[in-house]
């Protein structure tokens, strides 16, 4: 059974720009969430699609959106980037019940550097 | 919003000492999961705790939810170099299902 996949793996950006991100789930999961992770804050929540709506969302801009398609692969894109959004950014799926967590699959994760 | 703070951030500990690590919510969690990531890695779920004052065991790793449900631990006994990671716990509450929220994790580092 094939894991997540994200790509691309490794990303260098410019001030300013923006970048879309990608990340496939394992067959049969519905649930995608994104996270942000940094040294200095660690593992941060910036939102959560299941069966292409946005369920949960963290405290993150505006400059952050995702979305999810009907196959449940999602995309978050970042406008007008900053240096601060140097980050690696995981994408997780997961079988989620509607009342219930369950266990969270994480991709590789993109490497984005702002530059 | 919801906090989740994880104690102790480093941990050094030779190769059979015993690790704990601690994990304390401002809020009560519905439920708890615990995630390792090893240097380079991503984060690899462990255990998902549920109830209130639930244990649950693998192998050498002792997981406890307390009772109020704001509190957890992860214990794990005689350490090997393959434990070398950072630990992560994350909860959820409410009905904000899909959303977890980190602690800061505890990097485990063990001397042979």
């Amino acid at each position: 059974k094939a894991g997540v996949t994200q790509t691309p793996r490794y990303l260098i950006k410019t001030r300013g720009q923006q970048v879309t991100l990608s990340c496939s789930p394992i067959s049969g999961h519905r649930s995608v969430s994104w996270y942000q992770q940094t040294p200095g804050q660690g593992l941060q929540f910036l939102f959560e699609y299941f069966s292409e709506t946005q369920r949960n969302k963290g405290n993150f801009p505006g400059r952050f959106s995702g979305r999810q398609f009907s196959n449940s692969r999602s995309e978050m894109n970042v406008s007008t980037l900053e240096l601060g959004d140097s980050a690696l950014y995981l994408c997780a799926s997961s079988l989620r019940q509607d009342s219930m967590n369950t266990e969270a699959f994480f991709g590789q994760g993109t490497r984005l550097t702002v530059v | 919003g919801q906090q989740v703070m994880q104690i102790p951030q480093y941990q050094h500990v030779q190769e059979g000492e015993d690790f704990t690590t601690y994990c304390n919510s401002s809020t009560t969690l519905s439920n708890i999961q615990w995630y390792k990531q090893r240097p380079g890695g991503h984060p690899v779920f462990l255990i998902q705790l549920v109830k209130s004052g639930e244990v649950k065991k693998q192998k050498r790793l002792t997981f406890q939810f307390g009772e109020a449900k704001k509190n957890s631990s992860l214990h794990i006994t005689a350490t090997q170099t393959t434990d070398v990671g950072t630990y992560f716990c994350a909860g959820s509450s409410g009905t904000s299902y899909g959303k977890l929220t980190f602690g800061q994790g505890t990097i485990l580092t063990v001397h042979p």
